[in-house]
């Protein structure tokens, strides 16, 4: 299993500009996240997803857009990008069944908007 | 909702000192707890969890950790640390079960290790 995987690893964008974020999950995960990273503030909430078909915003929603039309695919979009979105972006998935179910990251993606 | 706390933001110890940090969270129901690793430019790892039963719960590469319910906290544990251990530590909790939705993170604790 590849686990959770990300692209691109890194991308530089203008003000103003969108892009999409992709993570796919091969592990049959219901639960997908999207997390920001910043320095010193640990990960903060964007989305998140507990099937197909449904998403939920997190903690720090403004400024994005997801959709979850698979099991393995949790695609953000950011589609006015500003300086505020620089940061390290983490995709994570997780299974919900009994006990504590950890989540599984992907490698990250490091945003620049300049 | 749930908040998470981290105090100790950066330690520096020396190779083979013991390690504690410190995790408290303030939601007072059912929790799950877990302390997830993040080494320099790699993504999280989870390090060890807690989900019922003994509250001293061991996980990967020596580390453990203590649930105390009355004090809300979770408190991360090594006996003697390595330079491999360098890395930034972060506590998570998710409220179980009804939302078992959310993960809350603290804030991080960066840990260097000196040989």
């Amino acid at each position: 299993n590849a686990g959770v995987t990300q692209t691109p690893k890194f991308r530089i964008l203008k003000i103003g500009q969108s892009m999409t974020l992709q993570c796919t999950q091969d592990m049959n995960h219901n639960y997908m996240y999207w997390y920001r990273q910043d320095p010193g503030m640990g990960l903060k909430l964007i989305y998140y997803s507990v099937g197909a078909g449904i998403t939920d915003k997190g903690e720090v929603p403004n400024g994005y857009n997801v959709s979850r039309s698979t099991t393995e695919d949790f695609p953000l979009r950011l589609e006015l990008a500003a300086p505020s979105q620089t940061s390290v972006y983490f995709c994570a998935s997780s299974y919900k069944g009994v006990g504590a179910y950890e989540q599984y990251f992907g490698p990250g993606t490091r945003l620049t908007v300049t | 909702a749930q908040s998470v706390s981290q105090h100790n933001h950066h330690v520096i110890l020396s190779e083979a000192a013991s390690l504690e940090l410190g995790c408290n969270y303030s939601y007072g129901g059912t929790v799950n707890l877990f302390w997830y690793v993040q080494y320099p430019g790699q993504h999280l790892q989870l390090l060890l969890k807690y989900f019922s039963g003994d509250p001293l719960v061991k996980g990967i590469k020596g580390f453990e950790a203590e649930f105390i319910k009355s004090k809300f906290s979770f408190n991360l544990r090594k006996p003697s640390v390595q330079w491999s251990d360098t890395a930034e530590y972060f506590c998570a909790v998710n409220n179980a079960p009804n939302t078992g939705n959310q993960f809350y993170f603290g804030t991080g604790t960066s840990l260097t290790v000196i040989p």
